[in-house]
């Protein structure tokens, strides 16, 4: 498959629950994203990684974890979340070079439900 | 802090009407500045950067920086540009690239 895939697609749990959204890109970047998209807010970016470095965390509760074991995959992986975590979970890459921004090509997403 | 903003949430227009998508910004760098665009059960993608100088499916975005704003226009609007249009700032600090998002407007071109 070509572009950036992410599975599951749709994710029920509960909150005592652990569970991880993966992506994969097949583009040959060297950067991945994760974003949260809910209903109330602006798309928020969420972590970045850049040749497998974490190069940005925005703030994001702990009990979101990030793990990036090589430029093609990225997880995120869920811990005793809370309901409003529920939202679309996307994943982009690009090929970053610093400098000037690169176009971001995005999954499809995760669609999250903390009940 | 950067900041991106679209006022609009919903517009609504007839086919062949001009539109305009407003998005403006704020960042004390050198912006750089995007539009992304989600159609119905798509994935969301690029349609155009400020640094191309492009039209893109008839749609083109001038950057302009004394009003920062990057407000998106199409003279002629066509049934199939409906959909949410995002615009997104990027700031690029060797660490990656960052973009930040307004909330999105939805234009609906009626027949």
């Amino acid at each position: 498959e070509t572009g950036v895939t992410q599975t599951p697609r749709h994710l029920v749990m509960g909150m005592t629950n652990k569970k991880s959204l993966k992506c994969e890109q097949h583009l040959g970047h060297n950067a991945m994203y994760w974003y949260k998209q809910s209903a109330k807010k602006p798309l928020e970016l969420m972590f970045v990684y850049n040749f497998k470095e974490q190069t940005e965390n925005n703030s994001v509760p702990s009990r979101f974890s990030p793990e990036c074991p090589n430029s093609s995959h990225l997880f995120l992986h869920l811990h005793t979340l809370q309901p409003e975590d529920s939202a679309l979970y996307l994943c982009a890459s690009s090929q970053d070079q610093g400098g000037v921004g690169y176009e971001q090509y995005f999954g499809p997403g995760t669609r999250l439900t903390v009940t | 802090a950067q900041r991106v903003t679209q006022p609009e949430k919903l517009l609504s227009v007839f086919k062949g009407a001009p539109v305009e998508l407003k998005c403006n910004y704020s960042y004390s760098g050198s912006p750089e500045l995007f539009w992304y665009v989600q159609y119905s059960r798509q994935r969301l993608q690029l349609l155009l950067r400020h640094i191309s100088r492009e039209s893109i499916k008839g749609f083109t975005a001038d950057l302009n920086k004394g009003e920062t704003s990057f407000h998106l226009k199409k003279p002629f609007a066509q049934e199939e540009d409906s959909a949410m249009y995002y615009c997104a700032l990027s700031r690029n600090n060797n660490a990656g690239n960052m973009l930040t998002f307004g909330g999105g407007t939805r234009l609906m071109v009626k027949p």
